[in-house]
């Protein structure tokens, strides 16, 4: 399967919004509520900040926010701030028993 | 809390075998809830799914690499490990071991720090 679309890199400046887009297919993203988003920082581990499309982890900020439409899902970032620069990739669930990650997106905050 | 370290050699030639073990810790392999995965990322790029193995053994993988890669899991000593064959310099990566929600989630709620296998002769 070909990974999840995700724009290369976005930027923002603090406490701004921005949005990153994770798109996939009808048979993943848009037949499954199983879309999760990580952000990973130089150097580290990656860390879940959503999963099953809307939930977040507990302790993990009621800024990032998740949505999808169609076959694509999205991340929302409110209230920008410098610890937010960093990758994020999406992944979801495609059938049968696969999981996909999409091809990253770096985050800028300016 | 639960912690995931992988354990394996730093440096592994073309054509051999990659063999990582995941040792968890504040938490029990044989939960009901989860399953456990393997991840991997090359210097500089992307995040790959490997594959996950259950409790039970049961385990599925990526199609891209489901012919050289073996994933299994020992409960008694609370680990699983992951084997690749024949390695070329393209698996060079850091290999990461995570917790996947089990229940049909297919998120990675836990993740070691990773550990760097360069493949090179």
């Amino acid at each position: 399967q070909s990974a999840l679309t995700q724009p290369a890199s976005v930027s923002g400046s603090p406490g701004q919004s921005i949005t990153i887009s994770c798109t996939g297919t009808s048979s993943g993203v848009g037949n499954y509520n199983l879309v999760s988003w990580y952000q990973q920082h130089p150097g580290k581990a990656p860390k879940l900040i959503i999963y099953e499309v809307t939930k977040r982890p507990s302790g993990v900020s009621n800024r990032f926010s998740g949505s999808k439409s169609g076959n694509t899902a999205s991340l929302t970032i409110s209230g920008l701030q410098a610890e937010d620069e960093a990758d994020y990739y999406c992944t979801s669930y495609v059938p049968p028993n696969t999981l996909i990650f999409g091809g990253g997106t770096r985050l800028a905050v300016l | 809390q639960l912690q995931l370290q992988e354990s394996g050699p730093g440096l592994v030639k073309p054509s051999e075998t990659l063999s990582l073990t995941c040792i968890v810790s504040g938490g029990s392999i044989s939960s009901m809830n989860y399953w456990w995965g393997c991840i991997r990322q090359p210097p500089g790029k992307g995040l790959e799914w490997i594959g996950s193995v259950y409790n039970s053994g049961t385990a599925y993988y990526n199609p891209s690499l489901k012919s050289r890669v073996t994933i299994s899991v020992d409960t008694s000593k609370n680990q699983f490990s992951l084997k690749l064959n024949s390695v070329t310099a393209t698996d060079t990566a850091v290999y990461y071991c995570a917790r996947q929600i089990g229940g049909g989630s297919w998120s990675l709620d836990h993740w070691g720090q990773g550990t760097l296998v360069t493949v090179s002769s």
